[in-house]
């Protein structure tokens, strides 16, 4: 059964780099069936999708963040990465990863979500 | 770009029947698959419909998904509701055009 787990710092100061990474287990990253990506969800509000990677490294982003984030993926470690620069209060949310199906967007499954805090 | 429209909350009784719609703000509904997920407070979203109308296993047949090329909405239509049932609902689709991922706003069902 695929799992998918975040893992990073819960407190990013205001304009500094936010880091998360996603470990996969119980299935290979490196599939050609999937995208993997990164979505969050501010207290309260609904779910933004932040972007997605391919095994291969090819990468799509929201065009509202874009300039801000960047994705990597590491089939080594069955790991993909999220980082975010810039962050303000408006970045603190819960940050999911999640498998995306190639060309449709289906997120499936989710991890359980880290929340991640911008403040000083 | 297109987005996704969603009514902001529902409410029906236990046993009833409820549709949330989600309308498509541009280009047709019809031409990237709909999905819908379940999100109940403090968990993550688990999808309930996938490409329209299929149901994941372990997904009760009560969940029904559709899509009107007419009103270019899709809907999610849940039957014989539970209390269980209660919990925000999202639609999310796909713009191949200029490839991203877009989700709706949100529906909160209250079943009362």
């Amino acid at each position: 059964q695929l799992q998918l787990q975040e893992s990073g710092p819960g407190l990013v100061k205001p304009s500094e780099t936010l880091s998360l990474t996603c470990t996969v287990s119980g299935g290979s990253i490196s599939s050609s069936s999937y995208y993997w990506g990164w979505i969050r969800q501010p207290p309260g509000k609904g779910l933004e999708w932040i972007g997605s990677i391919y095994y291969s490294g090819s990468t799509y982003y929201n065009p509202s963040l874009k300039s801000r984030v960047t994705i990597s993926v590491d089939t080594s470690k069955n790991q993909f990465s999220l980082k975010l620069s810039s962050v303000t209060a408006a970045d603190t949310a819960v940050y999911y990863c999640a498998r995306d199906m190639v060309a449709t967007g289906w997120f499936d499954p989710w991890g359980q979500g880290t929340l991640v805090t911008v403040s000083s | 770009n297109f987005m996704l429209t969603q009514p902001h909350s529902v409410s029906e009784s236990p046993g009833k029947t409820v549709t949330i719609s989600c309308t498509r703000s541009s280009g047709s509904i019809a031409s990237n698959y709909v999905q819908w997920y379940q999100q109940r407070p403090g968990s993550s979203p688990t999808t309930v419909i996938y490409e329209d109308n299929q149901r994941p296993s372990g997904v009760p047949d009560r969940f029904s998904g559709s899509i009107d090329s007419s009103s270019n909405s899709a809907s999610l239509t849940i039957s014989g509701l539970k209390t269980e049932d209660e919990a925000d609902y999202y639609c999310q689709s796909y713009d191949s055009s200029n490839p991203r991922v877009v989700f709706g706003g949100g529906t909160k069902l209250t079943v009362l």
